[in-house]
């Protein structure tokens, strides 16, 4: 069957660290990867998208790898900050046509 | 300018009864999701519309949900009757790229209680 993973528990760490959050698939293959982030209460806000061709993407303080091969992706939040903290949603554009979002891991930095 | 707006924020109702959303999307974006997110989980798309068009509607639960997109702007969701178990955040999303989506703006979503 189709999944899309992404850590249930959350995951806790202190201020200026990196952090990193995994999305694994299976049954899939995605054309692209997109990461978003959601505050309580709040729609999901876009950070990254990252193509099949592409092995990372970098916004600023934001990388995104995507490893086809592993069918995995990984997001690294560099030198955190407790503002970062909130919940960060990955989603599969599916070559079926469908952008489908995993469960989310809740990110907390602690000052 | 403006972003993706929704109403209302919260509905408490009775089951049995019946409830509306509506949703106005980005000026311009003629791609429009409707998504359902229940609690600790993603959101899972319930339909998507280009233009007025619902180009996907394969998890709409027909019998209960439906959704029209007049002059392919702003779209309404309703459901009727109301079950318990549609407690939920519905939330609305819109897109430039049709066919094969970019980013995705949402709304804040309308959070729905059923007693």
């Amino acid at each position: 069957s189709q999944k899309i993973e992404q850590n249930s528990e959350a995951l806790n760490i202190q201020e200026g660290k990196t952090a990193t959050l995994t999305c694994n698939y299976t049954n899939y293959s995605p054309a692209y990867l997109q990461w978003y982030r959601q505050d309580p209460g709040r729609g999901p806000v876009f950070l990254l998208l990252i193509r099949e061709n592409e092995k990372e993407k970098r916004k600023e303080r934001l990388k995104v790898t995507f490893d086809t091969t592993l069918k995995q992706s990984l997001f690294h939040i560099t030198a955190s900050q407790p503002a970062d903290s909130a919940t960060y949603l990955c989603a599969l554009y599916n070559q079926g046509g469908k952008l489908i979002f995993g469960q989310g891991t809740e990110l907390s930095v602690k000052p | 300018e403006a972003g993706v707006v929704q109403s209302p924020r919260y509905k408490i109702i009775e089951k049995k009864q019946p409830v509306a959303f509506w949703c106005n999307p980005i000026s311009g974006h003629n791609t429009l999701y409707w998504y359902l997110q229940n609690l600790g989980q993603g959101p899972e798309l319930l339909i998507r519309y280009e233009n007025e068009e619902a180009v996907d509607d394969s998890q709409l639960p027909k019998d209960r949900f439906s959704a029209e997109r007049l002059k392919g702007v702003d779209s309404t969701l309703k459901i009727q009757p109301a079950e318990l178990g549609d407690s939920a955040v519905y939330l609305c999303a819109s897109s430039l790229d049709q066919g094969r989506p970019g980013e995705l703006f949402f709304g804040e979503g309308s959070r729905l209680t059923v007693l």
